[in-house]
């Protein structure tokens, strides 16, 4: 079936710095992937909505220079998070359509921790 | 975009059969009903998809009213490995499934 990766898998950084965690979809191409957010005991809360070769759309409420997307290739989706801050520390995760038929289900990745001190 | 019901948390106990129904009254006549299952510190797996009536995979079914406004996720004689948190969620076909919006879940414990 469709897979969906995440890298890294646990991040831990400093404030103020910035991290870059890669979605890919490795048997398949997927020209929209979507990003979300997921606090301790709390739902999924979809941050942004990534298209291959053009700018992301954001929800309302999500700081798109705070939280950067590029989705540069049909397999590969990137979410850099810009000078973290402890705030910032949760589940990260993302998800892309399988492929095939339009009513193939979206996969997701295992999530990225992220954990900024 | 189709708003999702369940109940918060349910319990059970090794060998039962487990029925979780969803509540989605606002379906709207492109939309799919799929099922996802989380475990902590993972990303949601996906477990069954359905538009009416019933479906049926190797791990669970999927009943599904004429009226589509509820669903009910089986899984049949279910282990202490299905203790997890299940979601129901709605969503366009014809575009992706674009903005997918998770609802509370329904967080299963499954005893011996």
């Amino acid at each position: 079936g469709a897979v969906v990766s995440q890298h890294p898998s646990w991040v831990i950084c400093k404030s103020g710095t910035s991290v870059k965690i890669e979605c890919r979809s490795l048997d398949f191409q997927a020209t929209t992937m979507f990003w979300y957010r997921q606090f301790p005991k709390q739902s999924l809360m979809l941050m942004a909505t990534s298209n291959e070769g053009s700018k992301a759309t954001y929800e309302q409420g999500v700081e798109k220079d705070k939280f950067l997307i590029n989705h540069a290739s049909l397999t590969l989706s990137t979410l850099t998070v810009t000078s973290a801050h402890p705030e910032d520390s949760s589940f990260y995760i993302c998800s892309a359509r399988g492929g095939g038929a339009l009513n193939s289900p979206l996969h997701f990745g295992n999530g990225t921790r992220l954990t900024v001190t | 975009l189709a708003k999702t019901t369940q109940p918060i948390s349910m319990d059970s106990y090794e060998g039962q059969e487990v029925n979780i129904t969803c509540s989605h009254n606002n379906i709207a006549t492109n939309d799919y009903i799929t099922w996802y299952q989380q475990f902590p510190s993972q990303g949601p797996r996906f477990i069954i998809q359905g538009y009416k009536t019933k479906v049926t995979n190797e791990v669970a079914s999927l009943f599904i009213p004429a009226d589509r406004k509820s669903s009910t996720l089986s899984l049949p004689r279910v282990s202490l490995s299905d203790t997890a948190v299940y979601y129901c969620l709605v969503g366009d076909a014809n575009t992706g499934f674009q903005k997918l919006v998770f609802g509370t879940g329904t967080r299963l414990l499954v005893s011996p």
